[in-house]
Formats: C-alpha cells, sequence, structure tokens
C-alpha cells in the first residue's frame, strides 16, 4: 500500500540530545514537508523540500535540520539548539507536477517529549 | 501577514444536522484551498479541495468558495457523530512554492 510512514511514533529527547525523526514515502511524490503542532496551535511549517538535493526553511527552522538526499526520504533532526522540542511533528508529502495544486497528504505524526 | 481564520467553536450539531464550517483568508491572490479532518490525537486528513468559485460536492460533503468575498467553507450533511473532530481550512498562496497557509481549526461536536 502506498502511504507515508513516519517512525517512531513515540520519541523522548533528553537534554543536550539531538534526534531523527524518520519520513519515507512510497507514492512517488516530489514535494515533502515538516510541521511542528503544539496543542491550540495551527500547523507551523519547519523545513520543506520540492526536489532532491534541495530544501527551504520553513517559518521555524532554528534548531532543526533536514536532508533530501533520496525522493522517498525526508528525515528530520531536532538538534539540542531546539530548546522547546515537546511537539507533534508532521510529515507531509505532494505530488508536484511542474508546481501544481495537488493536497498535501500526512503521514502518522511523531510525538517527541522531554525526559 | 497572510491568514487563514476559522472560528475555534467547539460547533455542536445534533445528528443527522448539516454543519456548516466557514474560513475567511486574507490573500486575495490565493488559488487554492483545502479541508483537513483531524480527530484528537491523530494527523490530518483530507477531504475536500477545491480551485474554482463556487461549490464542489463530495458524498456527504460539499464545499463552497467565492474568491470575491474570500471565503470557503465546508458543509457537513446528515452529521454523524463520527464527524466530530476539529476541521483545518488550509489556503495555498499564488508563488511558486505553494506553501499552505492554515488555520487553527474549528472544533465540531456531533450530538447523538
Amino acid at each position: 500500500d502506498g502511504g507515508i510512514t513516519q517512525s517512531p511514533k513515540y520519541l523522548f529527547r533528553k537534554e543536550g540530545q539531538n534526534v531523527t525523526l524518520s519520513c519515507e514515502q512510497n507514492l512517488n511524490h516530489d514535494a515533502m514537508y515538516w510541521y511542528r503542532q503544539d496543542p491550540g496551535q495551527g500547523l507551523r511549517l519547519i523545513y520543506y523540500s520540492q526536489i532532491v538535493n534541495d530544501f527551504q526553511k520553513g517559518d521555524i527552522a532554528e534548531g532543526y535540520s533536514v536532508s533530501r538526499e533520496k525522493k522517498e526520504s525526508f528525515p528530520l533532526t531536532v538538534t539540542s539548539a531546539q530548546k522547546n522540542p515537546t511537539a507533534f511533528y508532521l510529515c507531509a508529502s505532494r505530488y508536484y507536477p511542474g508546481g501544481g495544486n495537488q493536497p498535501q497528504h500526512f503521514g502518522d505524526g511523531t510525538r517527541l517529549s522531554i525526559l | 501577514q497572510k491568514e487563514v481564520e476559522q472560528n475555534s467553536g467547539p460547533l455542536s450539531v445534533p445528528e443527522g444536522a448539516i454543519a456548516s464550517l466557514n474560513c475567511t483568508y486574507s490573500d486575495r491572490g490565493s488559488q487554492s484551498f483545502f479541508w483537513y479532518r483531524q480527530y484528537s490525537g491523530k494527523s490530518p486528513e483530507l477531504i475536500m479541495f477545491i480551485y474554482s468559485n463556487g461549490d464542489k460536492e463530495d458524498g456527504r460533503f460539499t464545499a463552497q468558495l467565492n474568491k470575491a468575498s474570500q471565503y470557503v467553507s465546508l458543509l457537513i450533511r446528515d452529521s454523524q457523530p463520527s464527524d466530530s473532530a476539529t476541521y483545518l481550512c488550509a489556503v495555498s498562496n499564488a508563488g511558486n512554492n505553494r506553501k499552505l497557509i492554515w488555520g487553527l481549526g474549528t472544533s465540531l461536536a456531533v450530538n447523538p
């Protein structure tokens, strides 16, 4: 079945530690996105990538890093510089034929908490 | 600052009624409009998208777009308790990157 797989479902970070959230899709989508969702707040864009080996900062990129070495994969690293990492992290992807308006589809999310 | 606004709710309707969810946006150049449903603790799932003025129907759901008034709505007919969720409105900007601008969502409760 085609879809977007995020792992792990739950993740705990110790102070000073970097952690990496995985996002893999087998939908042959071009663009991939990382969002953060906090209670009572909307989705905030962290990073996005429209093609392999290229990515752009979103609205809240500080303390995060990404890579896009393969079309299928867009991992997010939450670094120790991110002082308030506790949130629900959502990965999304979409088909992007020449910049069209196709919708984004989401994985099941990863909940990150501080130990 | 480009914005998408939704009434946070909660919107409470009886089972079988029509639920009407509204969304306004500030960027007059917006081109694409999306409705997502998010159950508590889960990720958003796409319900509908609309690009042109007018109505678009899919089963019990109807999206309505009025670009002149910068307004998009979602109607849910014959509301069921399983429709109880937060409904997120998202609008795509007119730039090349097509990033989504998200509303904060409207909480819908369908009462049996």
